[in-house]
């Protein structure tokens, strides 16, 4: 069955600094993957997606993503982070022959001046 | 306006009371879905409707029910309500099948059972 685990519940940065969100996956064929922000409030918003090609997919905001299959990764990353980026940060794994999204736990990101 | 609007936005009720909560969208999609969100589980698929005529169950579809009364609109009922369906529920639209066709989700609806 697919599953999504994301580590880390809460992570705290900086303005400024870099950020690294980690994805895990588990699914036995080649995944689609997706990286959802949920700003206070607000519902979920897309802000990138690997199915293929690539490894390392760009995003909106400034957010990349680098797919890694050796070690069924999918790590979010921005290398300067702004105050409007504190949210709520969801991975989720489909596939082609559904509608369904297996989505993670989320990490909130909270980032200090 | 919003693409995909959700309401009420914020609803307490009584235990053992039926409530509504609907879903509408403006993107012309076929495919819409319910959620829902508790603290550390993340969200989880409550039902998924392809067209008027095609609704599924989700993951968690126990003490729920869905009415798809339109393309544009997608209900989601608890007959019975109680209070560990207390949740932050989301509505999702879609236009197609695959990572090609993105969800888009409405601003959600905070449940309190009390």
């Amino acid at each position: 069955a697919q599953s999504v685990t994301q580590p880390d519940i809460h992570i705290t940065v900086s303005e400024g600094a870099s950020l690294e969100l980690r994805c895990n996956y588990s699914y036995g064929a080649t995944p689609y993957l997706f990286w959802y922000v949920q700003s206070p409030g607000q519902g979920l918003q897309l802000l990138l997606k690997y199915f293929s090609g690539d490894t390392l997919v760009q995003g909106i905001k400034g957010f990349e993503a680098e797919f890694k299959r050796s070690q069924s990764s999918f790590n979010l990353r921005k290398p300067s982070v702004h105050w409007s980026d504190a949210a709520e940060y969801f991975c989720a794994v489909g596939n082609y022959n559904t509608d369904k999204l297996i989505f993670g736990t989320g990490t909130r990101l909270q980032v200090f001046p | 306006d919003a693409d995909v609007t959700q309401t009420p936005r914020n609803r307490i009720t009584k235990t053992g009371k039926r409530i509504m909560l609907e879903c509408s969208q403006t993107k012309g999609h076929d495919r819409m879905y319910w959620y829902r969100q508790d603290p550390g589980l993340g969200l989880r698929l409550i039902y998924y409707s392809f067209d008027v005529k095609d609704i599924n169950k989700g993951e968690i579809s126990d003490g729920y029910s869905v009415s798809r009364q339109a393309q544009a609109k997608f209900s989601l009922s608890l007959e019975s309500a109680i209070p560990n369906q207390t949740a932050l529920y989301f509505c999702a639209t879609s236009e197609g099948q695959g990572p090609n066709y993105e969800q888009y989700f409405g601003p959600g609806t905070r449940l309190t059972v009390t």
